[in-house]
């Protein structure tokens, strides 16, 4: 399996600004993906993240809430800008990593509340 | 837009008792994937099934795939403390190279 590092694991900030979320990769993938876990929730996705091109955004998340970077095939970025409480969430990128490639796998989330 | 419904939401039973969580949807999935997850970590892969009909087994756990691939159910035989989890199932349309669509989860507890 995949094995990905996010960083931070968790952080407290303030309402209003920015936070940058990296998730690191121990193989090249094509696509990397971004969710959200609002506390006590299933995940919702976020957005798909492919390097060379803008990332593909789900229903109700926009580039300028969320943008993302995707620099090489091993590492993403995710920002939560001009936070909110309501941004107060577990963020979480995967992969479909080996040997089948058919197989999601997730980094261990970065816990974000928003005061 | 695809939907997954995941029940029980909340699951509380005692050690040694069996149980059973349910996946369904109206839509047909590629292959569906049941995840665990614990307190401040990431959801962990417990098992993929991607043919109608299939039956995975996992030890005590028993995953199995509806014959038409919209459904999916998590049978656990004789459950232990150590079951206590987050149940997620998750699908998968398309080619496979897209986001998975989640149900909602299971909180389940065992109590010893």
């Amino acid at each position: 399996s995949a094995v990905i590092s996010q960083k931070p694991s968790r952080d407290i900030c303030q309402r209003g600004t920015s936070l940058t979320i990296q998730c690191q990769v121990d193989s090249q993938v094509t696509m990397m993906f971004w969710y959200r876990q609002q506390p006590g929730q299933s995940l919702t996705l976020i957005a798909t993240a492919n390097q060379g091109s803008e990332a593909t955004y789900e229903s109700g998340f926009v580039i300028d809430k969320f943008p993302i970077s995707r620099p090489n095939l091993t590492f993403s970025t995710l920002t939560v800008s001009n936070m909110s409480p309501e941004d107060s969430s577990i963020y979480l990128c995967s992969v479909y990593g080996p040997p089948s490639y058919n197989e999601q796998f997730f980094g261990p989330g970065t816990r974000l509340t928003v005061l | 837009t695809q939907l997954l419904e995941q029940s029980p939401q909340f699951l509380s039973i005692q050690e040694g008792e069996n149980l059973t969580v349910y996946c369904n949807s109206s839509s047909v999935f590629s292959s569906l994937q049941w995840y665990r997850q614990e307190p401040g970590e990431g959801p962990v892969l417990l098992v993929t099934v991607v043919t109608g009909g299939e039956v995975k087994k996992l030890k005590r756990l028993t995953f199995q795939f509806g014959d038409a691939r919209k459904d999916s159910s998590l049978h656990i035989t004789a459950a232990q403390p150590g079951d206590t989890g987050l149940y997620l199932c998750a699908g998968v349309s398309g080619g496979g190279a897209d986001g998975l669509t989640f149900g909602k989860g299971t909180h389940l507890i065992i109590q010893p």
